[in-house]
């Protein structure tokens, strides 16, 4: 079955590490995105790729990087510069106007 | 900054009750509305996307409208089940920005008692 995987479920992070939160699909979708979710607060966007080698800043892009060396995948760094980085990260994947595809999520902790 | 209202905030009906709840949306540029249904655990799943003015979409018990000139769109559930507990995402997108770019509401929670 086609859908988005994303890896680890939970993740843990020390005060200064960088950490990659890993997002894979296999529905040939061009276009994928990050968002972040805090308690209270709707989804906000982080980074988002139109096409493979591109990607765009999103509202709220300081402290993390992206790459996107292939049509599936569009890792999220996470890096020590983000101040507050506990949150739940989800990816999603759109191919045309169908709505998004999401993933099940990573939920960050600072330790 | 564009901001996606929804009210309320969490609802809480018993089975068998009719719901309603309202996504605002800015309306300039308007391109498309979703909704998204978000269980706990799970990824949210893509209910409707809507574009046109007045535009009604129904998926089983589930129905939403759209109304593209003031900015609301409504998700109706008719004959509430416990298994529609979910929290119910609506997202809007819009002309001169990247057309898949959507700004999301918080969200209404809804529980559904037996």
């Amino acid at each position: 079955d086609g859908g988005i995987t994303q890896s680890p479920k939970y993740l843990f992070r020390k005060e200064g590490q960088n950490v990659t939160l890993s997002c894979e699909q296999n529905l040939n979708h061009d276009a994928m995105y990050w968002y972040r979710q805090d308690p209270g607060q709707g989804l906000r966007l982080i980074y988002y790729s139109q096409i493979v080698n591109d990607f765009q800043k999103g509202d709220i892009a300081e402290g993390y990087s992206v790459s996107r060396e292939k049509k599936e995948s569009f890792p999220l760094t996470v890096t020590s510069a983000q101040k507050n980085p506990t949150a739940f990260y989800l990816c999603a994947s759109t191919g045309e106007i169908r709505g998004y595809t999401f993933g099940s999520g990573t939920r960050l902790t600072v330790v | 900054i564009l901001n996606v209202e929804q009210s309320p905030q969490s609802l809480h009906v018993q089975e068998g009750d009719s719901t309603n709840f309202t996504c605002s949306f800015p309306s300039s540029n308007f391109y498309a509305l979703h909704w998204y249904r978000w269980e706990t655990a799970k990824s949210p799943e893509a209910l409707f996307v809507m574009t046109l003015n007045g535009d009604e979409k129904k998926k089983g018990r589930i129905s939403a409208t759209l109304n593209t000139k003031e900015g609301y769109s409504y998700l109706y559930i008719k004959g509430s089940q416990p298994e529609d507990s979910a929290t119910y995402l609506c997202a809007s997108a819009y002309y001169g920005g990247s057309q898949g770019n959507l700004i999301f509401g918080k969200g209404t929670k809804l529980s559904v008692k037996p």
